[in-house]
């Protein structure tokens, strides 16, 4: 069975850390990783990556796919209160573009 | 460009009740995803449409819930009876084609407390 987890699970820090959030997958007929942040009730898209080693930048957000150890990372840089939030990543399946969620990684900065 | 638009965004139902959902995508977005989100888990997939047809229904509880799309536009989700246990958020979500692999946006969705 498909299935997508996250690490940590929740997460407090101060205002100005850096934080790593993790994200592996096991999808048969892998073809993208996404990563998306739900402040209230929507999801809103960050990024999707689909070839491995190559990072995406947003301003004070990165990421990276890993294929060979089947994971990605989201880095935030000098994280603010307005980043506080749920993190959740979904891999894309290439048959039927089927995305599987994982379970979400909470965030908390703390002025 | 418009989002993605569900409505009722509240909904308190007694358990046994019927539900429906409704869901308006992007316009021209043949994909068309209905989800299901628990109070601290991640969204799970209940069905996901490309244009009219189904793609994938394999987690959607048939003997209560049902969904379709019928103009390959506009979609309703129903619950019929609801249970304690759908209390969730039902979110909608649309993509241009998931075939060509193209990321998904998401509604406001709807909360759903069954009491």
């Amino acid at each position: 069975e498909d299935k997508v987890v996250q690490s940590p699970l929740s997460l407090v820090v101060h205002e100005g850390d850096t934080v790593t959030l993790n994200c592996s997958y096991e999808v048969t007929n892998f073809r993208s990783l996404l990563w998306y942040k739900q402040e209230k009730k929507a999801p809103t898209f960050l990024f999707m990556l689909t070839s491995s080693g190559i990072e995406k930048k947003s301003g004070r957000l990165s990421s990276i796919l890993d294929k060979k150890e089947l994971s990605s990372i989201l880095n935030i840089t000098a994280t603010q209160t307005g980043d506080s939030a749920i993190y959740l990543c979904a891999s894309g399946s290439s048959n039927t573009g089927k995305l599987i969620f994982g379970q979400g990684t909470t965030l908390q900065v703390k002025p | 460009e418009a989002g993605v638009a569900q409505s009722p965004r509240y909904k308190i139902i007694e358990k046994r009740q019927s539900v429906a959902f409704w869901c308006n995508p992007i316009s021209g977005h043949a994909t068309l995803y209905w989800y299901q989100q628990i109070l601290g888990q991640g969204p799970k997939l209940l069905i996901q449409f490309q244009n009219n047809g189904v793609v994938d229904d394999s987690q959607l509880p048939k003997d209560r819930f049902s969904a379709e799309r019928l103009k390959g536009v506009d979609s309703t989700l129903k619950i019929q009876p609801a249970k304690l246990e759908d209390s969730a958020v039902y979110l909608c979500a649309s993509s241009l084609d998931a075939g060509r692999n193209t990321e998904a946006f998401f509604g406001q969705g709807t909360r759903l407390t069954v009491v």
